[in-house]
């Protein structure tokens, strides 16, 4: 079955810096794929729609230039979190699909801490 | 906007009680409507979906939900819960013409005591 990829599944890094986090659908193209934002205790938030070959389409509130989001093939996307704060610092999911229509496959996210 | 409410943010059951976890959404349009699992430690997985046809959904590990339109309701139902149901749900809604954009609810948290 289709399988999305998520790397890396676990990143520490210091405030100040850059975290590039990787979605890859393995076994089938995604036009479009989209990053979700998930704080302890509550519920995945869209941030992102991703569109291959052009540019992001972000959710309100979600700073397009602190959120990177870059979709260069049909099979990947990157989600740059730059200058990273200790208030960025959730779990981060990317998911994709076939097609209009089809279910939607999760990569298996990115804690990211932030110290 | 379109929006997903999860009335129940903890419910704990003992094993073999049956489950109803509420679901409602708010758009009047054609909705697909779906409800994911995470299971502790793991990702997201898809449980059933509603795109069209027969209102009443099967799912995977003998889930099921229902979809009332006049309610903008798709309840989880599944009759008698086992120890591994453990996990977080996640309600989510498609709302016409926003291409894939998945809006989710807060989830609901169940726990089964043995």
């Amino acid at each position: 079955g289709a399988v999305v990829s998520q790397h890396p599944s676990w990143v520490i890094c210091k405030s100040g810096t850059s975290v590039k986090i990787e979605c890859r659908s393995l076994d089938f193209q995604a036009t479009t794929m989209f990053w979700y934002r998930q704080f302890p205790k509550q519920s995945l938030m869209l941030m992102a729609t991703s569109n291959e070959g052009s540019k992001a389409t972000y959710e309100q509130g979600v700073e397009k230039d602190k959120f990177l989001i870059n979709h260069a093939s049909l099979t990947l996307s990157t989600l740059t979190v730059t200058s990273a704060h200790p208030e960025d610092s959730s779990f981060y999911i990317c998911s994709a699909n076939r097609g209009t229509n089809s279910p939607l496959h999760f990569g298996n996210g990115t804690r990211l801490t932030v110290t | 906007a379109q929006s997903v409410s999860q009335h129940n943010h903890h419910v704990i059951l003992s094993e073999a009680a049956s489950l109803e976890l509420g679901c409602n959404y708010s758009y009047g349009g054609t909705v697909n409507l779906f409800w994911y699992v995470q299971y502790p430690g793991q990702h997201l997985q898809l449980l059933l979906k509603y795109f069209s046809g027969d209102p009443l959904v099967k799912g995977i590990k003998g889930f099921e939900a229902e979809f009332i339109k006049s309610k903008f309701s798709f309840n989880l139902r599944k009759p008698s819960v086992q120890w591994s149901d453990t996990a977080e749900y996640f309600c989510a809604v498609i709302g016409g013409g926003a291409t894939n954009k998945l809006i989710f609810g807060t989830g609901t948290l169940l726990a089964v005591q043995p």
